[in-house]
């Protein structure tokens, strides 16, 4: 079946460190793949995507990378904001059928002055 | 102008109860998509619409039942409450049911606590 890992957080870091979320899938063929951010008491946004192997989605700063031989679709930022503070969900939409996003479990980040 | 709005943003209802959420898209949008967010944040998708049609029902208790009157709105009705159907639930819209890159555009939530 189709599914996404996260790591566990939270993730507890001081402003301008470097950001790592990791994040693998299980699917069948190629899926797409989504990094979607809540931030306190709103719904999701779509922070970035990527469509096929070695894609590189990026938006504010946050980059991820399709990498098919591992399966997986790293979240990465190089210098992160304490309001960058959210959850961080990693997700696909299968390749077959309708659209469903199957979302990981979310990784919470606290970004600290 | 809110893309995609829900109504309440907090229900605190009793068990037993039938209680209705109410969605609305601004979009233009022709999917739209419940999800169900438990207490460890986890999300699950619940339903799916396409302009009117029902084309997503994962294994949901028959208690909810979602209405779409035009494709601009979404409505889940739940009878006879349980505790565990305390959650957020979700609201989202996208383009089209089809399409893998399609960006989904969530509402902001709303909290159901069953007492």
């Amino acid at each position: 079946g189709n599914s996404v890992t996260q790591m566990e957080g939270p993730v507890t870091l001081s402003e301008e460190a470097f950001l790592t979320i990791n994040c693998t899938y299980t699917a069948t063929g190629y899926p797409s793949l989504f990094w979607y951010v809540q931030y306190p008491g709103e719904g999701l946004q779509l922070l970035l995507k990527a469509t096929k192997a070695d894609d590189k989605g990026s938006n504010k700063g946050f980059e991820a990378t399709y990498r098919k031989e591992t399966t997986s679709f790293h979240l990465e930022k190089g210098s992160v904001q304490v309001s960058d503070s959210a959850v961080y969900f990693c997700a696909l939409i299968p390749r077959e059928g309708y659209n469903k996003l199957i979302f990981g479990a979310g990784t919470r980040l606290a970004v600290h002055p | 102008d809110t893309a995609v709005s829900q109504t309440p943003k907090y229900l605190v209802t009793q068990m037993g109860n039938d209680k209705s959420i109410k969605c609305e898209q601004n979009l233009g949008h022709d999917t739209m998509y419940w999800y169900k967010q438990d207490s460890k944040k986890f999300l699950k998708i619940m339903f799916s619409y396409n302009n009117k049609e029902l084309i997503i029902n994962e294994t949901v208790p028959n208690r909810f039942s979602p209405k779409s009157p035009d494709k601009a709105h979404l409505n889940l009705h739940i009878n006879s409450l349980e505790l565990g159907d305390s959650a957020v639930y979700f609201c989202a819209s996208s383009q089209d049911g089809r399409g893998r890159s399609t960006e989904a555009f969530f509402g902001q939530g709303t909290r159901l606590t069953v007492v």
